[in-house]
């Protein structure tokens, strides 16, 4: 069974596009997040959740929303898509009795 | 200056040298320090995890925390051509909590 999915593993999408990223954990952990990877390889927080309450929000575009219905699920939208949204979209989840999170596969997302 | 400075590399070794990656911070205040690799088009995971300076060993990987310095440091012995990835370091104040990555470092071990 998979630890952290998300889904889809890869989006190409036009300019202007809205999309929506999904993850899942099925670990219990109480926090899920989403990082950015850009070209060169830096993981960027973008959001947290813990128990529904958004604890972290970086300085991201509020094009990006995340939206987490369950403690289980932190999905990501994203509106009106932009050519520097382009990267790979990590989702992660870790809880204050482990050690480091788990990362899911990554999602690569290609604005055209 | 960034929370976490990283050399991103390229860093290229034979099979079998041993290998020493690094990274500093800026704030003290700093606990948790961990290292992540991650292979080509996957996620990172978790390598080896510290909160104490000094030497934590698991296998052919070392991890070494030098809080005074703050500096750490990540060595593989007898380096394998499956160590080829990207290999980040991670601090964080507290467990598990808003967690900062460096830039990752990309090694490659040569056969």
């Amino acid at each position: 069974d998979t630890a952290v999915s998300q889904t889809p593993k890869y989006l190409v999408t036009q300019m202007g596009n809205d999309k929506s990223i999904k993850c899942e954990q099925n670990l219990g952990h109480d926090t899920m997040y989403w990082y950015k990877q850009d070209s060169k390889k830096f993981l960027k927080i973008m959001f947290s959740y813990n128990n529904k309450e958004l604890i972290i929000n970086e300085t991201v575009p509020n094009r990006f929303s995340p939206k987490s219905p369950d403690k289980a699920h932190l999905n990501l939208h994203i509106n009106s898509l932009e050519l520097g949204d382009s990267a790979v979209y990590f989702c992660a989840s870790g809880g204050e009795n482990n050690y480091g999170y788990t990362f899911g596969s990554g999602t690569r997302l290609t604005v055209v | 200056q960034k929370e976490v400075e990283q050399d991103p590399g390229p860093l290229s070794v034979p099979e079998g040298a041993i290998v020493s990656l690094n990274c500093t911070y800026s704030n003290s205040a700093f606990q948790y320090f961990m290292w992540y690799r991650q292979y080509s088009r996957k996620g990172p995971e978790l390598l080896m995890y510290t909160y104490s300076s000094g030497n934590k060993e698991d296998g052919r990987f070392t991890a070494q925390v030098d809080k005074s310095s703050k500096y750490i440091s990540l060595f593989i012995r007898d380096s394998q051509p499956s160590d080829s990835a990207t290999y980040l370091c991670a601090i964080s104040i507290y467990n598990n909590n808003d967690m900062r990555f460096g830039a990752g470092t990309r090694l490659t071990v040569k056969p």
